[in-house]
């Protein structure tokens, strides 16, 4: 079964510098990737996500994410953070075939500093 | 565009009571799911159903139950509430097939006392 790390619980960035968000993903073959964000009080939205292709990924709000199979990560960047970035980041692997049923990282609180 | 709707959003309830969470869709999406969600934990797959009348457990499903009368509608039914199922309750939907983004409803805070 697949299963997804993302090992800091919280980051603290500055307003303007720049972030990353890790992942890694444990999965036999190539997994569906994605990154959801859930601002405070609501629910998850997808920021973006990888299938094939490209493995630089750009979505929406300024983030982009990379996938590098050699280290079965898939790791969230951003090159200025604003304030209203302040929220929970999700990563999440799928896999192919059958019921598609992804399972989630634990998450990571992003605290955005004046 | 409704999406995913839940309801309520919070509900206070006594130790063994029992209670609905409503949930609909208007994407006319097959797969729904349960989540819960604990500070620290992530999200917990509670049940999911991949189309009217199918439903499954996920890694949660103790406490809970749930039907899929109709594409629409996927509501949890907690029986016997207890204070272990304290938590922000999720559902969500998606198209059938891998890979398709989740959408999720804005979440329903219970507490148990």
């Amino acid at each position: 079964a697949q299963s997804v790390t993302q090992p800091d619980i919280h980051i603290t960035v500055s307003e303007g510098a720049s972030l990353e968000l890790r992942c890694n993903y444990s999965y036999g073959a190539t997994p569906y990737l994605f990154w959801y964000v859930q601002s405070p009080g609501q629910g998850l939205q997808l920021l973006l996500k990888y299938f094939s292709g490209d493995t630089l990924v750009q979505g929406i709000k300024g983030f982009e994410a990379e996938f590098k199979r050699s280290q079965s990560s898939f790791n969230l960047r951003k090159p200025s953070v604003h304030w209203s970035d302040a929220a929970e980041y999700f990563c999440a692997v799928g896999v192919s075939g059958g019921s598609y049923i992804p399972t989630f990282g634990r998450g990571t609180s992003l605290i955005v500093h004046p | 565009n409704a999406g995913v709707t839940q309801t309520p959003k919070f509900r206070i309830l006594k130790i063994g009571q029992s209670m609905t969470l409503q949930c609909a869709q208007d994407m006319n999406h097959n797969y729904m799911y349960w989540y819960r969600q604990d500070p620290g934990m992530g999200l917990k797959l509670i049940y999911y159903s991949v189309g009217a009348g199918i439903t499954d457990k996920g890694e949660v499903p103790n406490g809970y139950n749930v039907s899929r009368s109709t594409t629409e509608d996927f509501p949890l039914r907690l029986e016997l509430a207890a204070p272990s199922q304290t938590s922000v309750y999720f559902c969500a939907s998606s198209t059938s097939g891998s890979g398709n983004t989740i959408y999720f409803g804005e979440g329903s805070w219970l507490t148990v006392v």
